[in-house]
């Protein structure tokens, strides 16, 4: 059974640039939600989305946009990036019928370096 | 907002021994806290939560209190082992608050053989 998986592993982008980042949620899970991990700090909340919509956000600027598909899968756009983006990013899924804010998975993670 | 704090920030124990990694929060409204295991270059990894109808919970050698009247919540590890050693995490949210949950600095935790 496949937790959750997010590609690619490691980027490295120039400041002022784009990137998208993947996640394909645990297999069964509908929910899925970002966190960056600036090093050495706990996950702070980016957003979920559910039902293709995103439907809760954290103190994230508007640089930072998501989109589902209709399988579950994720992806996370954040565009004219700063050196203060650099982080891991983690993607977590979960069942909403099983709870939805219950029992995480995540994924280990995109280590986004922006020089 | 809420706010979780976590201490220590780092914890060395010799194998065999106990660990005691305790957070507080702000939030009286907070009803879930779970705990996360995170080791090298791996995403968290739920080991065990509450929920605020419970006092205490326990799985083999690790257990979690919660005192909601205080605001504050622990992780008890008995009986360490090396394998125990990575960064721990507090979290806390409040049901419903569809996916924000608000998690503590860490603990470094090693286990000296």
């Amino acid at each position: 059974d496949a937790g959750v998986t997010q590609s690619p592993t490691h980027l490295i982008k120039t400041r002022g640039q784009q990137v998208t980042l993947r996640c394909s949620p645990k297999s069964g899970h509908d929910t899925v939600s970002w966190y960056q991990q600036a090093l050495g700090q706990g996950p702070q909340f980016i957003f979920q989305y559910y039902e293709e919509e995103e439907r809760q956000r954290g103190n994230f600027p508007d640089r930072f946009s998501g989109h589902q598909f209709p399988n579950y899968s994720s992806e996370l756009n954040v565009n004219a990036l700063l050196l203060g983006d650099s982080a891991l990013y983690l993607c977590a899924s979960s069942l909403e019928s099983g709870g939805g804010d219950y029992g995480y998975t995540f994924g280990s993670g995109t280590r986004l370096t922006v020089v | 907002g809420e706010n979780v704090e976590q201490h220590p920030s780092t914890l060395s124990v010799q194998e065999g021994d106990s660990a005691v990694i305790k957070c507080t929060y702000s939030d009286s409204a907070s009803n879930y806290f779970p705990w996360y295991k995170q080791e090298l270059g791996k995403g968290p990894q739920l080991i065990i939560d509450i929920r605020s109808n419970v006092g205490e919970k326990k799985d083999q050698r690790i257990a979690v209190t919660l005192n909601k009247t205080a605001k504050h919540f622990s992780l008890h590890i008995t009986e360490t082992q090396p394998e125990d050693s990575a960064v721990y995490f507090c979290a806390a949210s409040i049901r419903g608050s569809q996916g924000n949950l608000i998690f503590g600095k860490g603990t470094k935790l090693s286990v000296k053989p």
